[in-house]
């Protein structure tokens, strides 16, 4: 069984990064996409991006200029940094697993880290 | 983007009732289209993909319909397990996006 665990800090000051990593464990990332997605308190999601192990990504264009992510396979483990965050950017953070026999779905996910950003 | 709307926000319904959902998308997307379901302070759970396709060890009272741009997920007895919250999420285009989500709580 796949499971995947969000790892990081909680509390993130304005204009920092937020830095997240993603265990891997019951299967290899060697294979399909890695996702994060976050959700705001008490709104819906909001797919950031995702990385293959080849290092190739995607990004949503509302964030693209403030994500990057990152891929370590000795590891199973994939990263996200998102720079100069502002209050907008609290939410429940979710690394998922990409891509099901070619559909761009999101089959196994992470329980989510609340990361709040504030001074 | 795509934008996916769904209808309603929220939803009352009784143990046993047949529950509808509608996801409508801003442009086509074909068959592409994937729905979870959320409950409070869990990560969401995929269903169903490419429309209809139920994912192994969903119950079978959940089912998918529909193309291009109206889509519905319809479950055919609510069972007290499913009051939740249901996304939808197109997948024809990046980036991907999500409906805003459908409560489904007890009437």
């Amino acid at each position: 069984q796949v499971q995947l665990q969000e790892s990081g800090p909680g509390l993130v000051k304005p204009s920092e990064t937020l830095s997240l990593t993603c265990t891997v464990s019951g299967g290899s990332i060697s294979s399909h996409s890695w996702n994060w997605i976050r959700q705001p308190p008490g709104q819906g999601l909001e797919w950031i991006g995702h990385i293959y192990n080849s290092g190739s990504t995607n990004y949503n264009p509302s964030l693209r200029s403030r994500v990057t992510t990152s891929v370590d396979t000795s590891k199973n483990q994939f990263s996200l940094n998102l720079s100069s965050v502002t209050a907008a950017d609290t939410a429940v953070y979710y690394c998922a697993r990409g891509e099901k026999s070619g559909h761009n779905i999101f089959d196994y996910w992470g329980q989510g880290t609340l990361v709040t950003v504030s001074s | 983007d795509i934008q996916m709307t769904q209808s309603p926000s929220t939803l009352s319904a009784s143990v046993g009732d047949r529950v509808t959902i509608t996801c409508r998308a801003s442009q086509s997307i074909s068959s592409w289209l994937a729905w979870y379901q959320q409950k409070p302070g869990k990560a969401p759970k995929f269903l169903i993909y490419e429309t209809s396709n139920l994912e192994t060890g969903v119950p079978s009272r959940f089912s998918g319909s529909g193309s291009e741009t109206e889509f519905t997920l319809t479950i055919s007895s609510l069972q007290p397990d499913d009051f939740a919250t249901y996304y939808c999420q197109q997948y024809r285009t990046y980036p991907w996006t999500f409906g805003q989500g459908t409560k489904v709580e007890i009437k």
